[in-house]
């Protein structure tokens, strides 16, 4: 079935370091994908989504690009603040199925 | 404009118990997600109602069921609970199916 396998974590980084959480997918055809973030004792908050191959979502820094080549979103940031902690998580979607979430992953960011 | 509410924030019951969740989604979304969170199996999907039709259902027991009113609020109920059942249960909506989701803060559910 359409899957999403995103590499694990934890991530520990220092503050203005590069990011990126890899992020794969398994489907029968061309879903739309999303990454969300969520911090502690919340929901997950939408970060960008992408709706078709090539597409760039971006946000708050944050850049994924759809990758149908190698059925990748990677989720990558330049310089990464220490208020970027929290869990990310990819999902993938197809029309009206269910959102398919990858396990998450963890990110610290150290001052 | 107002986000997804989810009440209560927190709920302590007693094994064998039953317990009604409640989501109540951004005005004018017809579709309402359910998902389960715990540390150990992550983010599993329960069921998903639009304009108060069961659309989707995930793979849980027959206790787990859930409703949507006209109104598109909607409630999940979970019978004779057990102690794996405490997790973090999350409600979403969107304005369309296909759309993305915009998450409630959860309930956390704690069953002892």
């Amino acid at each position: 079935g359409d899957s999403v396998t995103q590499m694990e974590g934890p991530v520990t980084l220092s503050e203005e370091a590069f990011l990126t959480i890899n992020c794969t997918y398994t489907a029968t055809g061309y879903p739309s994908l999303f990454w969300y973030v969520q911090y502690p004792g919340e929901g997950l908050q939408l970060l960008l989504k992408a709706t078709k191959a090539d597409d760039k979502g971006s946000n708050k820094g944050f850049e994924a690009t759809y990758r149908k080549e190698t059925t990748s979103f990677h989720l990558e940031k330049g310089s990464v603040q220490v208020s970027d902690s929290a869990v990310y998580f990819c999902a993938l979607r197809f029309n009206n199925n269910d959102m398919r979430f990858g396990a998450g992953t963890r990110l610290t960011v150290k001052p | 404009k107002a986000g997804v509410t989810q009440t209560p924030r927190y709920l302590i019951k007693t094994r064998g118990q039953q317990v009604t969740l409640s989501c109540s989604p951004i005005s004018g979304h017809r579709s309402v997600s359910w998902y389960q969170q715990t540390p150990g199996q992550g983010l599993q999907f329960l069921f998903e109602y639009f304009s108060e039709t069961q659309r989707n259902k995930g793979n849980f027991p027959g206790r787990f069921s859930g409703r949507q009113f006209s109104n598109s609020r909607s409630e999940m109920n979970v019978s004779t609970l057990e102690l794996g059942d405490s997790a973090l249960y999350l409600c979403a909506s969107s304005l369309q199916q296909g759309d993305g989701y915009t998450f409630g803060s959860g309930t956390r559910l704690t069953v002892v």
